[in-house]
């Protein structure tokens, strides 16, 4: 089954630390994914795609697909982080599986 | 460009009445979903609609139904509105070769 994981519901951290959230999916052709955000009060928004290979607001994320996983990374958090994060994938149909989400919080 | 827009923003609903969540984009968008956001459980698809009279069926339809008479409009309809249905409701949109969506601010919905 086409399935999302994200094992953390909340990460918490102080700002300057490294974050990771972790991301692994279940899925046997060629994955896309993508990490959506939310902000406090905001809709959720694309953070990045794994297509495009490109680095938003210091965040990484790297497909792994020996792994199956495709984890979120910031090498220094700062407080403006502090969201939900959510990771999801595109099986190759219209539709996009969510995984069920991270809230991190960076702390002073 | 407004985006996509949802109204209302917040609903509190008696068990049994119905009601419709109202979902607009303006960025010429064939592809259109409406999921709903429960704590812990991230967004589960409710229907989505591929363009213009075209709808499907997501991850959890039940309760719920919908229409596409126009590229803009997507809305979602409740007929008996039940507690399991208390949630926060995004309208989602995007073109047909893109993968990204473009999410509504939500309508936090409440059913007593």
């Amino acid at each position: 089954a086409q399935r999302v994981t994200q094992p953390e519901k909340l990460l918490s951290v102080f700002k300057g630390a490294p974050v990771e959230l972790k991301c692994n999916y279940s899925y046997s052709g060629s994955p896309e994914l993508f990490w959506y955000v939310q902000y406090s009060r905001q809709r959720l928004q694309l953070l990045l795609r794994h297509i495009s290979r490109e680095s938003i607001k210091g965040f990484t994320a790297d497909l792994n697909k020996g792994e199956t996983s495709f984890h979120l990374k910031k090498p220094f958090a700062q407080e403006e982080d502090s969201a939900m994060y959510y990771c999801a994938l595109n099986p190759n149909t219209d539709k996009l599986i969510f995984g069920t989400g991270t809230r991190l919080q960076v702390f002073p | 460009n407004a985006g996509v827009t949802q109204t209302p923003k917040f609903r509190i609903l008696k068990i049994g009445q119905s009601m419709t969540l109202q979902c607009t984009q303006d960025m010429n968008h064939n592809y259109m979903y409406w999921y709903r956001q429960d704590p812990g459980m991230g967004l589960k698809l409710i229907y989505y609609s591929v363009g213009a009279g075209i709808t499907d069926k997501g991850e959890v339809p039940n309760g719920y139904n919908v229409s596409r008479s126009t590229t803009e409009d997507f809305p979602l309809r409740l007929e008996l509105a039940a507690p399991s249905q208390t949630s926060v409701y995004f309208c989602a949109s995007r073109l047909e070769f893109s993968n990204e969506q473009f999410f509504g601010p939500g309508t936090r919905l409440t059913v007593l």
